[in-house]
């Protein structure tokens, strides 16, 4: 049982490039969710899904985009990085929104 | 939605219990609080939820105030594997589901 799965672990990006990060749960649940970490601070919600082809905004959505084409996988794109969105990411999910969430390990991305 | 407020940091000698206060004055009745930890920068890890009772598990114990506007998380025997960012969290209503509001939490130091 792997849990949350998030690939890549580390990226290094220069501005204006794109690319996908990719939560995978294995834990058949409904709920899962992007947030991001900058330095002393606590985690931010980007995007979240409540089911398999749902997806909504969080607190801090502008220049995401995410998809859940499949329950188990999340993926959250960024069309053209900016240094702004170095940050360590995290995916989380859990089976209901009253129950714990389980979080991935992370992938830290540098935009240079 | 209700906010947390918790103590920047604490510490703890090991062995003891650890303490972690929280006030969530605006808490509505519906509203569970949450803690989570985080340790080195590594996914945050669940802890221990509850609503209104005193809650306990292998990790931890939470006790709700009669009011609901603060709880304690105790860790009965602290070790130095639980230094680490505590959070105190009320869920947060979103649009079309809910998802947890991570601030700054108290930075737990175990010492020798």
């Amino acid at each position: 049982n792997a849990g949350v799965t998030q690939t890549p672990k580390f990226r290094v990006l220069k501005t204006g490039q794109s690319m996908t990060l990719l939560c995978a749960q294995d834990m058949n649940h409904e709920y899962m969710y992007w947030y991001r970490q900058d330095p002393g601070m606590g985690l931010r919600l980007i995007h979240y899904s409540v089911g398999e082809g749902t997806t909504a905004k969080g607190e801090v959505p502008d220049g995401y985009n995410v998809s859940r084409l499949k329950k188990q996988n999340f993926l959250l794109g960024l069309e053209s990085a900016a240094p702004s969105q170095t940050s360590v990411y995290f995916c989380a999910s859990s089976y209901d929104p009253l129950g714990g969430a389980f979080f991935g390990q992370g992938t830290r991305l540098t935009v240079v | 939605d209700a906010k947390t407020t918790q103590p920047t940091s604490m510490d703890c000698a090991e062995g003891r219990a650890a303490n972690l206060p929280c006030n969530h004055s605006t808490i509505s009745g519906n509203e569970y609080v949450y803690w989570y930890r985080q340790i080195h920068s590594q996914g945050p890890q669940y802890i221990i939820h509850g609503l209104k009772n005193n809650e306990t598990n292998e990790m931890a114990s939470l006790i709700i105030t009669e009011d609901r506007k603060s709880s304690t998380l105790i860790l009965p025997h602290a070790t130095l594997r639980d230094t680490a960012v505590y959070y105190c969290i009320v869920r947060v209503s979103l649009d079309s589901g809910y998802a947890l509001n991570f601030g700054k939490g108290t930075s737990l130091l175990v010492t020798p």
